[in-house]
């Protein structure tokens, strides 16, 4: 079945350390996403790319850094400049342009929590 | 600025109830795109439905409905006889037209649990 997926599921940090969560989909979309979740502030984007060896900055993206060299993969590195990681991380992915019916549809992963130390 | 406000943060019900979870929104854009995912414990975001600026028609989907307000800017979501497998963070999101990035806007999520 196609699909996202994201590893880990859990992951611990100590202060200081950088740390990469992986994002992986074999739904053949050219575009991805990653989008942090904080309790209680719903999901905010952090990176989003359109297409391969490209990418923005969101609206969070400081303390973050991605690549996009495959078509399939869209790895998030949080670095230590972010100053509270502690979070659930999800990443999504799409079709690029618009469908009969509008916007094409987000498709998310299961997320990975990061816990700092 | 586009923005999403779910002022609902929690709502407890028991099973059998209706529920009703408001969406409100603010853009400048006239063409834009307005969404609901389902949160479930596990984590992963599962869409129920997408509704087009110039589609205003509310939508049924089983004990799911929909009701798209342009007026009032709002797009409330109503869960009939309610069950525990209802239980689960919704989210309301909004993408502007304009920008045709993917880009969500959403709510800060209602958190439905459904007692039995």
């Amino acid at each position: 079945d196609g699909g996202i997926t994201q590893s880990p599921k859990y992951l611990f940090r100590k202060e200081g350390q950088n740390v990469t969560l992986s994002c992986e989909q074999n739904l053949n979309h050219d575009a991805m996403y990653w989008y942090r979740q904080d309790p209680g502030q719903g999901l905010r984007l952090i990176y989003y790319s359109q297409i391969v060896n490209d990418f923005q900055k969101g609206d969070i993206a400081e303390g973050y850094s991605v690549s996009r060299e495959k078509k399939e993969s869209f790895p998030l590195t949080v670095t230590s400049a972010q100053k509270n990681p502690t979070a659930f991380y999800l990443c999504a992915s799409r079709i690029s342009g618009t469908s009969s019916s509008g916007a094409n549809v987000l498709t998310f992963g299961a997320g990975s929590r990061l816990t700092v130390l | 600025a586009q923005k999403v406000t779910q002022a609902q943060t929690e709502i407890s019900v028991v099973e059998k109830e209706d529920v009703t979870l408001d969406c409100v929104y603010e853009t400048r854009d006239t063409t834009y795109y307005l969404f609901w995912y389902k949160q479930p414990p596990s984590g992963e975001l599962v869409f129920l439905i997408r509704r087009n600026s110039f589609d205003e028609q509310n939508e049924i989907s089983g004990r799911y409905s929909w009701n798209f307000q342009k007026s009032t800017s709002s797009f409330n979501f109503t869960i009939t006889a309610s069950q525990v497998v209802d239980s689960a963070v919704y989210f309301c999101a909004l993408e502007g037209g304009s920008s045709n990035t993917g880009k969500l806007i959403f709510g800060q999520g209602t958190t439905l649990q459904v007692k039995p």
